[in-house]
């Protein structure tokens, strides 16, 4: 199975700054069709996860254009241009690309 | 608007099963696929599957084969997760969620199912 490694585990920010995530992958995410099915999702606590970030940048309708997604191949990137207080929570990306779908381990952010 | 609204609370014992359902609207059911995800208490999330309710066709996660069984009726517009023989480590939280393609991505989620497996 594709392992995806996510850093840093655990995020404390200051309100207002910015944030970055990473994931990267244990092999390219890559599809036949020439497309990436990365995918970033946001698990507000006590919530469903709800999805941000799909094929790699194209961002969900209604989520803030201070979020964007970034990489190639096996490198990803979810960036929160200024944190606010509603950004609190785990943050998870996702492959779609090789059957089984994996999850990274999620990083939990945190407001200082 | 798409929404998927699962059944309540399960609690049950160890060795038994349980079914849990997932009802869609605000969408075509059966022009995109159902996968259930999972997460146990304070852990992540972890991918079991994906059904089609257009074709039936179905895949199962390796380490769920045998004791799972996804289906889904296209009348009700419903999912169902199936686990058979729960141990302890099934308590967690399952949720269903839309998944065009062959869960290429997951854009729509249940509410959660929280099941609990305690003798």
């Amino acid at each position: 199975d594709v392992v995806l490694t996510q850093s840093p585990l655990s995020l404390p920010v200051t309100l207002g700054q910015p944030a970055s995530i990473s994931c990267r992958s244990s092999q390219s995410l890559v599809y036949s069709d020439g497309t990436t099915y990365l995918n970033w999702f946001q698990q507000r606590p006590g919530q469903s996860p709800r999805r941000l970030i799909y094929q790699v940048s194209s961002r969900d309708s209604g989520v803030p254009d201070r979020f964007s997604g970034s990489g190639s191949g096996t490198d990803f990137t979810l960036k929160i241009s200024r944190v606010e207080a509603e950004d609190l929570g785990v943050y998870y990306c996702m492959q779609g690309t090789h059957w089984p779908q994996t999850f990274g381990q999620g990083t939990k952010l945190e407001i200082k | 608007q798409v929404q998927l609204v699962q059944s309540g609370l399960e609690v049950t014992k160890p060795g038994a099963s349980v079914k849990v359902s997932c009802k869609a609207s605000g969408y075509i059911f059966t022009s995109s696929g159902i996968s259930w995800v999972r997460q146990a208490p304070g852990q992540g999330l972890e991918f079991m599957g994906w059904i089609s309710p257009y074709t039936g066709d179905r895949n199962y996660v390796q380490k769920f084969q045998g004791r799972v069984t996804m289906t889904t009726d296209s009348y009700m517009t419903t999912a169902y997760l199936e686990l058979r023989s729960l141990r302890s480590d099934d308590t967690a939280i399952y949720y269903c969620a839309r998944a065009p393609g062959m869960a290429t991505t997951l854009d729509y989620w249940g509410q959660g199912t929280l099941v609990t497996v305690s003798s």
